[in-house]
Formats: C-alpha cells, sequence, structure tokens
C-alpha cells in the first residue's frame, strides 16, 4: 500500500467551478499535511498546510482533514485558468519525518 | 527574503560519470532535504540533512550521496550515473524539519545520455 494516494486524474473543470481533490495516507499518527502545487516544468509550491481536524480556508482554497479516516482534500473554488497544475498532496510521517508525497492529481480549468 | 536556490539548473552527462548537485537554504533555515522526481515514479525522497548531520535516508542506491556544510548549505553527488537517474532533483528547507512546512527551490534538471 502506497503511503499517499490521490484520486487519479486528470481533473477536467469548467472556469468558476470547483475542483475537488482528495488523498488518502497509510500511517495512522501522521500529524503533519500539505498540498502543493506544481506548473509543468516549475518545482513544487505549497499552498497549504494543514494539522488540525477539520476545515482550514485560504482565499479560494479549502483544505479538509480527517484523522480518523486517513483523508484530506483541497477544494479550490471559482477555479481560474490560472489554477491549471498537477496538485500534489504531501504527508509528513511520524517515525522519521519524511515527506511523503502522493502521484498528484492534474487540473485543468476550462474557459 | 531569498528562496531556495540550487545550482547548476541543468545537466547533462553520460553513464558512468559522476554529478554534483547544489543547494542553498533559505536564510535561517537548518533542515535541508532532496528529492527526485521522474514521469514515472513521482516525487520521491532521498535524505534529510540537519546541522551537518544525515537524519534521514530514503531507499535509494549508495550511489546517492549528500552532505551539509556549517553554513547549512548542502550538496548532493550521484556516482557512477545510470540512464535512469535522469530526473528533476529538488531540494527544499525547512527552520528544523520535524513536521514543518518545507520550501522547494527551482531543482537541477539532470540528463543522463
Amino acid at each position: 500500500q502506497k503511503e499517499v494516494e490521490q484520486n487519479s486524474g486528470p481533473l477536467s473543470v469548467p472556469e468558476g467551478a470547483i475542483a475537488s481533490l482528495n488523498c488518502t495516507y497509510s500511517d495512522r499518527v501522521s500529524q503533519s499535511f500539505f498540498w502543493y502545487r506544481q506548473y509543468s516544468g516549475k518545482s513544487p509550491e505549497l499552498i497549504m498546510s494543514i494539522y488540525s481536524n477539520g476545515d482550514k480556508e485560504d482565499g479560494r482554497f479549502t483544505a479538509q482533514l480527517n484523522k480518523a479516516s486517513q483523508y484530506v482534500s483541497l477544494l479550490i473554488r471559482d477555479s481560474q485558468p490560472s489554477d491549471s497544475a498537477t496538485y500534489l498532496c504531501a504527508v509528513i510521517t511520524s517515525n522519521d519525518y519524511k515527506l511523503s508525497f502522493g502521484a498528484g492529481t492534474t487540473v485543468t480549468v476550462r474557459a | 527574503k531569498a528562496g531556495v536556490t540550487q545550482t547548476p539548473r541543468y545537466l547533462i552527462k553520460t553513464r558512468g560519470q559522476q554529478v554534483t548537485l547544489s543547494c542553498s537554504p533559505i536564510s535561517g533555515h537548518r533542515s535541508v532535504s532532496w528529492y527526485q522526481q521522474t514521469p514515472g515514479q513521482g516525487l520521491q525522497f532521498l535524505f534529510e540533512y540537519f546541522s551537518e548531520t544525515q537524519r534521514n535516508k530514503g531507499n535509494f542506491p549508495g550511489r546517492f550521496s549528500g552532505r551539509q556544510f556549517s553554513n547549512s548549505r548542502s550538496e548532493m553527488n550521484v556516482s557512477t550515473l545510470e540512464l535512469g537517474d535522469s530526473a528533476l532533483y529538488l531540494c527544499a528547507s525547512s527552520l528544523s524539519g520535524g513536521g514543518e512546512t518545507q520550501y522547494f527551490g527551482p531543482g537541477t534538471r539532470l540528463l543522463v545520455l
């Protein structure tokens, strides 16, 4: 079982719609969760970190964490063409503090 | 505050050669992690350094090594290059490692011919 799994893409949404990205992780005692955005040919950039159960909002982005279900998600509201990128879910594993990444979900926002 | 910098940005090597990549973390950050990104395997953790000591290591062969200097700058070395080592090598820094946010540099794109 992979440490971090993301829903397979690609995900295509119309401009202005909500894009929903999902991620599950296997290490039950993981404490730190991150969403990164990566444009083609570029390095990952942090969108949001979340450490506690519940929702965390930052502008058009909302991260949701459910530790009991070992699930973390990212919602992008009012999607823009500039949101077209690959979104990477990352989890800090509890035993060695290394950052484990999912395979990424590629999002395309149609104008 | 300047971000993470990596040099060189692009490299072309041939099989059997070795390569050294450099990473300068954000000022004040003492933890540096290295990752390899390929289309087939995604982002994979190589190793993490803190205070000149390797704290964590991923599942890569011994051909991959690294070090960290007293100013927190880090280098990674790959010896006896193989075609499969072609990848984007990313460095990320954080204040002290642990569960903190890691900030990535622009990466070094290595092509092995």
